[in-house]
């Protein structure tokens, strides 16, 4: 059974950091790109970044990048992304998300969809 | 960035009706495009994938389609669980966007 369980989430303050942590169980970790969604409270879904399978292929919304650190260890099964210098509007449930094709795929049978999320750690960021 | 709308905001549906929900991409993306849905306190659920194949477990009275930048998501008779927020998404291009949601309530 995959799953996929954030922690790290937190009260912090303005302009503070926070590091957050997925744990992948149930698939083969190395063989997937991965992905951090966020949902603020009561509000819809925003892509934050990715990360390649083998730590490669980074990329970030512009409303993170700078200030957010993706990385990952597949010894560990294990997917991290660094907060800092967080914002009010950076308040939300983080989730880790897997994508329905692995690294193997090629070309237009390539899916990006996600089959399967974390239940989400909240970070909330207030003074 | 490609902006995905949905609409409409909110359907008011009475059980065993259909529902269509819309998502337009600003941009074509080819089939590039994935449903989900949300319950309250829970995760996203993904629907389907590559616009139209269903994903493990959903049921056969919902169906997507579509391509370029017009997507369909049609629930042919709904059942009390199905009442929720459903969201588009294209994974075409970076960043990967969202539609805003569109809530489907019990009228």
């Amino acid at each position: 059974e995959v799953q996929l369980v954030e922690s790290g989430g937190g009260l912090v303050q303005p302009g503070r950091s926070l590091r957050l942590s997925c744990a992948a169980s149930g698939f083969t970790f190395e063989d997937y790109d991965m992905h951090w969604v966020r949902q603020a409270p009561g509000k819809g879904l925003e892509w934050v970044s990715q990360i390649g399978w083998n730590s490669g292929n980074i990329v970030y919304a512009d409303s993170v990048k700078g200030r957010f650190t993706v990385s990952r260890d597949n010894a560990k099964n294990s997917l991290y992304l660094q907060v800092d210098s967080l914002r009010a509007a950076d308040t939300a449930f983080y989730y880790c998300v897997k994508p329905v094709s692995t690294r193997y795929c090629g070309g237009a049978i390539c899916y990006g969809a996600y089959d399967y999320w974390g239940q989400g750690t909240l970070v909330t960021v207030s003074s | 960035e490609i902006v995905m709308t949905q609409s409409p905001a909110t359907l008011s549906v009475s059980p065993g009706e259909r529902a269509t929900l819309s998502c337009r991409a600003s941009q074509s993306i080819s089939i590039n495009l994935a449903w989900y849905q949300q319950k309250p306190g829970q995760a996203p659920r993904l629907l389907f994938y590559g616009a139209s194949i269903r994903a493990t477990g959903i049921p056969a009275r919902f169906s997507g389609s579509g391509s370029g930048t017009e997507f369909t998501l049609t629930i042919s008779s709904l059942q009390s669980e199905d009442f929720a927020v459903y969201y588009c998404q294209q994974y075409d291009l970076w960043p990967r966007t969202f539609g805003q949601g569109t809530k489907v309530e019990i009228k």
